[in-house]
């Protein structure tokens, strides 16, 4: 039973680029949060998508940042136009029923260095 | 002040130590807590879950939480070099599930 997969592992991306990171839930999760880890600091949340909705993106960066869970496919985080303060390892985690006290399963993370 | 605030360490400890790893959190709405280790360059694993005030154990590990205090606590006995991680604190921040983590402590076990 593969866990929550993320692609690609490592992304490097200059200055103004646009980054995308791709989270594939576990097997019979429809619910993905996206979390991001800047070096010396704590997980944040970013978003939180059911298939096709968007539920809660209070932790997203107001600009050059979006997230979408298709229908079909895997949940992805787009970062537009990068800046160093980017560079951050993100991760996701998906979850069976949405509800808000169920156990988020992370993978293994991205991390994006911005030149 | 942070919602969850934990100590971020290092902390070395010899092999077979008794090692205890603590947050405290703000808002006394909090009702679930958990323990997540984090090795270096993965992803977090859960490792303990708890509702409310209390103890839950599992096998070399005990979690503590005191409501009264704001207090939550992570006991790991006998401790191996394979326990060396990063150990996150978190609680629920609101009805829809995202989770808010403690810095982490970063946990060295010597041998």
């Amino acid at each position: 039973n593969a866990g929550v997969m993320q692609n690609p592992r490592h992304l490097v991306r200059r200055r103004g680029q646009e980054a995308r990171l791709r989270c594939s839930p576990m097997k019979g999760h429809s619910h993905v949060y996206w979390y991001r880890q800047l070096p010396e600091e704590g997980l944040k949340f970013m978003v939180y998508l059911q298939k096709e909705n968007i539920i809660d993106e209070s932790g997203m960066p107001k600009e050059r940042f979006s997230a979408e869970f298709p229908k079909e496919g895997p949940s992805i985080l787009r970062i537009q136009q990068v800046v160093r303060g980017d560079s951050a390892a993100y991760f996701c985690a998906s979850s069976p029923f949405g509800q808000g006290t169920d156990t988020q399963y992370f993978g293994p993370g991205t991390r994006l260095t911005v030149l | 002040q942070k919602e969850v605030e934990q100590d971020p360490g290092p902390l070395s400890v010899p092999e077979g130590a008794i090692v205890s790893l603590n947050c405290t959190y703000s808002n006394s709405a909090f009702q679930y807590f958990m323990w997540y280790r984090q090795y270096s360059r993965k992803g977090p694993e859960l490792l303990m879950y708890t509702y409310s005030s209390g103890n839950k154990e599992d096998g070399r590990f005990t979690a503590q939480v005191d409501k009264s205090s704001k207090y939550i606590s992570l006991f790991i006995r006998d401790s191996q070099p394979s326990d060396s991680a990063t150990y996150l604190c978190a609680t629920y921040g609101g009805s829809q599930g995202n989770l808010i983590f403690g810095k982490g402590t970063k946990l060295s076990v010597k041998p």
